[in-house]
């Protein structure tokens, strides 16, 4: 168990529907990460945030907005959904922000997105 | 374009045997990341290295910054090991993925 805990583990939805997927990172940790992990594109860097604050964007759609809560659970919110959003949805955390990099990330089981 | 490529894709090996997996990188790296992904879906970050071998009980990784490689060795593996090895980097507070190995361990 790494610490990170993330809900819904499995989520089902209709083209053009929102949803939520919600990250509770470990105790302590200010930094989380979303990632997106699709069949045909494996593992792909989302959005950071570190106490609060977007630190780092990679290939997010515009379509979709994360954010971090004071008590530093995170959210991401997916609209518009189309059926290449199926995927598998994991957040991360780590304890600090390294301006090199080098932290260490501990990974949710991540959240199976379905849309029909 | 892929910034990191890992080989093989698939690998299949009999329990006991000796496992090297491949990691290549084409950009300037912070730390390389290995992460293993079992056939649930879950992922544990098994390594984060800059430089030079971490050993954790049969794991083995080693990383030659000059040369932009990084290995990933399984000793006496075991068909628990059975699952999806990827390769990370990162950059700042950027991650580039590799598109994973799958390995199998066979009894």
């Amino acid at each position: 168990d790494s610490g990170v805990t993330q809900t819904p583990k499995h989520l089902i939805t209709a083209t053009g529907q929102r949803v939520t997927l919600r990250c509770s990172p470990r105790s302590g940790d200010l930094s989380v990460y979303w990632y997106q992990q699709s069949l045909d594109q494996g593992l792909q860097f989302l959005i950071q945030y570190y106490n609060g604050e977007e630190r780092a964007k990679g290939n997010i759609l515009e379509r979709f907005s994360a954010q971090q809560f004071p008590d530093l659970h995170s959210e991401l919110n997916l609209s518009s959904l189309e059926l290449g959003d199926s995927a598998l949805y994991f957040c991360a955390s780590s304890p600090r922000l390294s301006r090199q990099g080098s932290t260490e990330a501990f990974f949710g089981q991540g959240t199976r997105l379905t849309v029909v | 374009k892929n910034e990191v490529e890992q080989s093989p894709q698939n690998l299949t090996a009999q329990e006991g045997e000796f496992i090297t997996i491949n990691c290549s990188y084409s950009v300037g790296i912070s730390a390389l990341h290995w992460l293993q992904q079992h056939p649930g879906g879950g992922i544990v970050s098994l390594f984060m290295l800059s430089s030079g071998k971490k050993k954790h009980g049969r794991l083995i990784a080693t990383i030659n910054i000059q040369e932009k490689h990084s290995s990933l060795h399984i000793t006496a593996s075991h068909p628990r090991d059975s699952a999806v090895y990827i390769c990370a980097v990162s950059l700042g507070n950027q991650f580039y993925f590799g598109t994973g190995t799958s390995l199998t361990v066979i009894p």
